[in-house]
């Protein structure tokens, strides 16, 4: 599983865009980079996967530039309730199993 | 549909007793997953099942720690006899087809803490 890096916490305003930026320099060609989300004393919960360009649902959109090296969540508007740890992921179905790193902390404040 | 549910979602047990969690996957997913985060710590993976069989339980600390899913239904995960290291959040999670791209659903976990 390639090793991702990203920010161990943010702080923002509500209304404000978030973006959160993932580093996967060992991204390997069938990789696929997923965020998770977790909200306190809950169970991480998939947000977005993309595997190039960007993607967009109702939740965030996934950047990832060309080279796939790294990757922008991005988090339009946010409001106290969007306050969680996200995870970014890189891995293809040959990976039996999620490997969680340590997440960034977001913190939204009024 | 019903999510992923885990019984207890607390459990207070004294040192040496034993404790017994509970998982029911949503219906259909033969992959099942147990986790674990204590705190302060990352989530670590602990074992896999595919339906019925562990296909990766490298993950389990110890053989104190014990993982079955009879008739690749729900699962459980039993600590017998419990330390004070083994409290943390037990998560788990069920997903229709295997791998790290396949999305996850967790449930809520259990937090369990040995006094």
């Amino acid at each position: 599983l390639a090793k991702t890096t990203q920010p161990i916490s943010m702080d923002s305003y509500e209304g404000q865009e978030v973006n959160i930026t993932c580093s996967h320099n060992n991204i390997a060609t069938n990789d696929y980079i997923t965020w998770y989300q977790q909200f306190p004393s809950q169970g991480p919960r998939f947000i977005i996967q993309g595997y190039k360009t960007k993607v967009t649902n109702e939740v965030a959109s996934l950047f990832i530039p060309a080279d796939r090296k790294s990757s922008t969540l991005s988090l339009p508007r946010v409001s106290l309730s969007d306050t969680a740890v996200y995870y970014c992921l890189v891995g293809d179905n040959r990976d039996d199993k999620i490997i969680f790193g340590k997440g960034t902390r977001l913190h939204i404040l009024p | 549909e019903a999510g992923v549910t885990q019984f207890p979602s607390h459990s207070v047990i004294e040192k040496g007793q034993t404790v017994t969690l509970r998982c029911d996957p949503i219906s259909g997913h033969d992959n099942l997953y147990w986790y674990r985060r204590v705190m302060g710590k990352e989530i670590k993976f602990l074992l896999h099942f595919v339906k019925e069989s562990k296909q990766d339980e490298s993950g389990m600390p110890n053989n104190r720690f014990l993982a079955e899913r009879t008739g690749g239904t729900y699962s459980t995960l039993k600590v017998q006899p419990a330390e004070l290291e083994d409290s943390g959040v037990y998560f788990c999670a069920s997903s229709q087809d295997r791998g790290s791209r396949t999305e996850a659903f967790f449930g809520q976990g259990t937090r369990l803490t040995v006094v």
